[in-house]
C-alpha cells in the first residue's frame, strides 16, 4: 500500500516555464488538497478537491490550476513559473480525520 | 475563518526532559478537531496526536499528551522524556468538525522546530 505518491521530489524550473506536479493515492479517498511550505509560514491550501470532477479553491490558489478526471490523481499545474513559487508542496488525501501526505516536492523557481 | 497561532517559533530541551509546544486557535465552531504533526528533515507528515473537540479527556499517545482547554481554546503538546528522534518541525492544526466541502481541509499553525540537545 504506497499511500500518496508525489513525483517529482526536486525540480529547478526557469522563470515563465511551466511544470506538472503529479499525485496518486492508492487509498481510494474522495478527499485530496494541495498545500505550499514556506519557512516560518506552515503548510497553505492552494487546492483541494472532494472528488472526481469536483475542484475548489484554497487560500492561495494563484498561479496555479489543478484537475480530478479520477479518484487517484490530483496533479497541480503551474503556467508560467515565477520566484514566488519556490516552495516545498505536498499533496494528500483523506477519509474521515486520517490524513495521509506526500513526501513533499523541493521547487526552486530561478 | 479559523486561525491557529503557534508563538514559539524555536524551542529546545534536553534529551529526557520535558518540553511543552503551545498552540491556540480560534474558531466560533464548537466541534472540531485539533492535531499536532511531526515534520522530521525527511519532510515526511507524521501525526503524534488527534484530539475530538467534543472529548473532554486529554489524548495521550505514550510519551506524547495534551493540554486541551477549549474555553480558552488551547492545545499545547507535552512530550515527556525527550529522545533525539524527536528533533523536528511540530505544527498545530484544525479541521472543522462540520460536513463537506472545505470543511474537510487542515488549517496549520506556523510551527515550532524543536532541538533536542544531548
Amino acid at each position: 500500500n504506497a499511500g500518496v505518491t508525489q513525483t517529482p521530489k526536486f525540480r529547478i524550473l526557469k522563470i515563465g516555464q511551466s511544470m506538472t506536479l503529479q499525485c496518486t493515492q492508492d487509498m481510494n479517498h474522495n478527499y485530496m488538497y494541495w498545500y505550499r511550505q514556506d519557512p516560518g509560514m506552515g503548510l497553505k491550501l492552494i487546492y483541494y478537491s472532494v472528488g472526481a470532477g469536483i475542484t475548489d479553491k484554497g487560500e492561495v490558489p494563484n498561479g496555479y490550476n489543478v484537475s480530478r478526471s479520477t479518484t487517484e490523481d490530483f496533479p497541480l499545474r503551474l503556467e508560467l513559473a515565477a520566484p514566488s513559487q519556490t516552495s516545498v508542496y505536498f499533496c494528500a488525501s483523506s477519509y474521515s480525520v486520517t490524513y495521509t501526505f506526500g513526501s513533499g516536492t523541493r521547487l526552486t523557481v530561478v | 475563518a479559523q486561525t491557529v497561532t503557534q508563538s514559539q517559533p524555536e524551542m529546545s530541551v534536553q534529551e529526557a526532559e520535558t518540553v511543552t509546544l503551545s498552540c491556540t486557535y480560534d474558531t466560533s465552531e464548537s466541534d472540531y478537531y485539533l492535531f499536532w504533526y511531526k515534520q522530521p528533515p525527511s519532510r515526511q507528515m507524521i501525526l503524534v496526536i488527534r484530539q475530538e473537540a467534543y472529548k473532554q479527556q486529554n489524548a495521550t499517545e505514550n510519551r506524547f499528551s495534551v493540554n486541551f482547554q477549549k474555553a480558552a481554546k488551547s492545545f499545547s503538546l507535552k512530550i515527556s522524556d525527550s529522545q533525539l528522534g524527536d528533533a523536528a518541525m511540530y505544527f498545530c492544526a484544525y479541521r472543522s468538525g462540520n460536513s463537506g466541502g472545505s470543511n474537510y481541509k487542515l488549517t496549520f499553525g506556523k510551527g515550532t522546530l524543536l532541538t533536542v540537545n544531548p
